[in-house]
């Protein structure tokens, strides 16, 4: 059964600090891995990853995906208290059902 | 530049009442799809609609119905609500491999 796992649930840390949330997946006919930013509402798109060891980077964020070991990082550096939300990592497969598996996303909540 | 708009935000329902959740995309995306997010359980597919005309069963499609009324819109129905269907749906579109694009959400209890 395809699966999504991200560790850790839950992360209080302070502003300033560096954080690594971590994404492993078991996805048939694995096509790329997504990570998501969900603050109140709807989950918005931070990263879209195809290829090994090619880091994507969008400001102080950053994600690279290992196909191999079947897992991926999402680094965020000195957290801001507006980097607090829930991060979701999805698999999203090539067998044409279009559909993505969903890990149950880590919460993480940055103190001033 | 509306993206993904879901109606109501809110909704009570007694169990037994139905209703419809609608979601429109202005985007021109084929494919659009219901989630349910549940504290501890992420994002469970509900169903799909591939392109406009077919629709199918996600991960927990029991107690729900859908309509794919054209390529803008997808509506889920609730015959006969059920407390376990207490949640926030999101409504999602895509267009082929593009990342899906998500609505804000609508937030039912069920009493």
């Amino acid at each position: 059964e395809d699966k999504v796992v991200q560790s850790p649930l839950s992360l209080v840390v302070h502003e300033g600090d560096t954080v690594t949330l971590n994404c492993s997946y078991e996805v048939t006919n694995f096509r790329s891995l997504l990570w998501y930013k969900q603050e109140k509402k709807a989950p918005t798109f931070l990263f879209m990853l195809t290829s090994s060891g090619i880091e994507k980077k969008s400001g102080r964020l950053s994600s690279i995906l290992d196909k191999k070991e079947l897992f991926s990082i999402l680094n965020i550096t000195a957290t801001q208290t507006g980097d607090s939300a829930i991060y979701l990592c999805a698999g999203d497969t090539t067998s044409g059902t279009y559909k993505y598996i969903f890990g149950t996303g880590t919460r993480l909540k940055v103190l001033a | 530049n509306a993206g993904v708009t879901q109606t109501p935000k809110f909704q009570v329902l007694k169990t037994g009442q139905s209703m419809t959740l609608q979601c429109a995309q202005d985007m021109n995306h084929n494919s659009m799809y219901w989630y349910r997010q549940d504290p501890g359980m992420g994002l469970r597919l509900i169903y799909y609609s591939a392109s406009e005309g077919t629709t199918d069963k996600g991960e927990v499609p029991n107690g729900y119905n859908v309509s794919r009324l054209n390529k803008r819109e997808f509506s889920l129905r609730l015959e006969s609500a059920a407390p376990s269907q207490t949640s926030v749906y999101f409504c999602a579109s895509r267009a082929g491999n593009s990342p899906l694009h998500f609505g804000n959400g609508t937030r039912l209890t069920v009493t």
